[in-house]
């Protein structure tokens, strides 16, 4: 099956400083979504991002589906962005299971 | 707008019971999965039900089985349980007859067999 690879797995950041996380995948994808788990389990959506670029806020995504990679980035870090970022994909066509990654896992530290 | 809920929150069995947890997916949402996520990876894919049906499963045993109800909420069983189904585990919902499918994750329950 399809092969997602996340990388760094672990990144500490001083706060106020940008990061981007990347995100690889081994086969052609229809869409791909990022989220952030906090502390608590939750996963919080992110973007839905099949190609192209997005921003919310400080946050900002970029798929480029034809070369198999996406990247996060992540500017002026916050303590509250702390957790696990994950990066899953849709393989098939409609509404077919997600595919995720290990993960990075991010500290802001004040 | 209501998001996804399960419930419990958390949840202590020991080995070979069984367990029962639910899930209420997000308002407009009529497909419902459920992940697996052992401490430190990322979640797994167990099933998915829409139409009170099974319609995609995961490289899950036939321990782990489900139900979908008319009102779309789910159940998720497992019978016998192991020391290795400790985990996290979470439920998605999404719209199935839309152009956007994006998921929406419920907040977990996190299950420890003893």
């Amino acid at each position: 099956g399809i092969q997602v690879e996340q990388s760094p797995p672990d990144l500490i950041l001083q706060e106020g400083a940008n990061s981007t996380l990347r995100c690889n995948f081994s086969d052609s994808v229809n869409n791909l979504q990022w989220f952030h788990q906090n502390p608590w389990g939750q996963l919080i959506n992110l973007f839905y991002i099949p190609s192209g670029t997005k921003q919310n806020g400080r946050l900002s995504a970029t798929t480029v589906a034809t070369e198999r990679y996406s990247l996060l980035y992540i500017s002026s870090s916050q303590t509250t962005d702390s957790g696990v970022y994950f990066c899953a994909v849709y393989t098939g066509q409609g509404n077919t299971p997600l595919v995720f990654g290990k993960g990075t896992r991010l500290s802001v530290i004040a | 707008d209501a998001g996804v809920t399960q419930s419990p929150t958390h949840l202590i069995k020991t080995r070979g019971q069984q367990v029962t947890l639910r899930c209420s997916p997000k308002s407009g949402h009529d497909t419902v999965s459920w992940y697996q996520q052992a401490l430190g990876q990322g979640p797994q894919f167990i099933f998915q039900y829409y139409e009170e049906e099974e319609r995609q499963r995961g490289n899950f045993p036939d321990r782990f089985s489900g139900h979908q109800f008319p009102n779309y909420s789910s159940e998720l069983n497992v019978n016998a349980l192991l020391l290795g189904d400790s985990a996290l585990y979470l439920c998605a919902s999404s719209p199935r007859l839309v152009l956007t499918y994006e998921q929406y994750f419920g907040p977990g329950t996190r299950l420890t067999v003893t």
